[in-house]
């Protein structure tokens, strides 16, 4: 059974780099068909979606956080990483890791798989 | 960017209800849709992807129609376990855009 798991610092402070990892077990994170990405949700409020990395290295971002934001993967440990830069307060949220499936010719299936989520307060 | 627009933002609704949520886009995007759920404290969870395929697991009273701009996920008779927040995700393009969220609240 795939399992994902988040896991980094709690607390950052603002100005500083959020980091987080996202370890893959139960599969491998290097198949050609899979993508992975990261959300996010502060608290009481929806799901944001902050970006996704093919084990080629390929990314996407979104627009809102790409100056910020780098996804990195490193298949050699089974995870990927997460790093998002001058944290603020509207950072504060729950990060959650999850799976993409691609399907060629078809909808990808996003999200099938997700890890447990990890909250990170931004605060001094 | 694809904006999603659910509705309604929340409801009230008895068990066994037939309950309908919407989500529409700002721009057709054919069928990439996904629905998810997500009780309080918990991982969201897929319950619907290509806009109407159900997820592997997922009882067969939720289901899921729509094309283009407009989407409902639909539950046949609401169960206790069903009251919580349900979301749709546009992956037509990116970035990828949630919708705001419903909260299917116990009447």
């Amino acid at each position: 059974q795939l399992q994902l798991q988040e896991s980094g610092p709690g607390l950052v402070k603002p100005s500083e780099t959020l980091s987080l990892t996202c370890t893959v077990s139960g599969g491998s994170i290097s198949i050609s068909s899979y993508n992975w990405g990261w959300i996010r949700q502060p608290p009481g409020k929806g799901l944001e979606w902050i970006g996704n990395i093919h084990y080629s290295g390929s990314t996407y971002y979104n627009p809102s956080l790409k100056s910020r934001v780098t996804i990195s993967i490193d298949t050699s440990k089974n995870h990927f990483s997460l790093k998002l830069g001058s944290v603020t307060a509207a950072d504060t949220a729950v990060y959650y890791c999850a799976r993409i499936v691609v399907v060629p010719g078809a909808p990808w299936h996003f999200f099938d798989y997700w890890g447990q989520g990890t909250m990170v307060t931004v605060s001094s | 960017d694809i904006q999603m627009t659910q509705s309604p933002s929340a409801m009230s609704a008895s068990v066994g209800d037939r309950v309908t949520i919407t989500c529409r886009a700002s721009q057709g995007i054919s069928n990439y849709l996904a629905w998810f759920q997500q009780k309080p404290g918990k991982v969201p969870m897929r319950l619907i992807y290509a806009a109407s395929s159900l997820q592997s697991g997922v009882p067969s009273r939720f289901s899921g129609s729509g094309s283009g701009t407009e989407f409902t996920l639909t539950i046949s008779s609401l169960q206790p376990e069903d009251f919580a927040t349900y979301y749709c995700l546009q992956h037509n393009s990116y970035p990828l855009t949630f919708g705001g969220g419903t909260k299917v609240e116990i009447k």
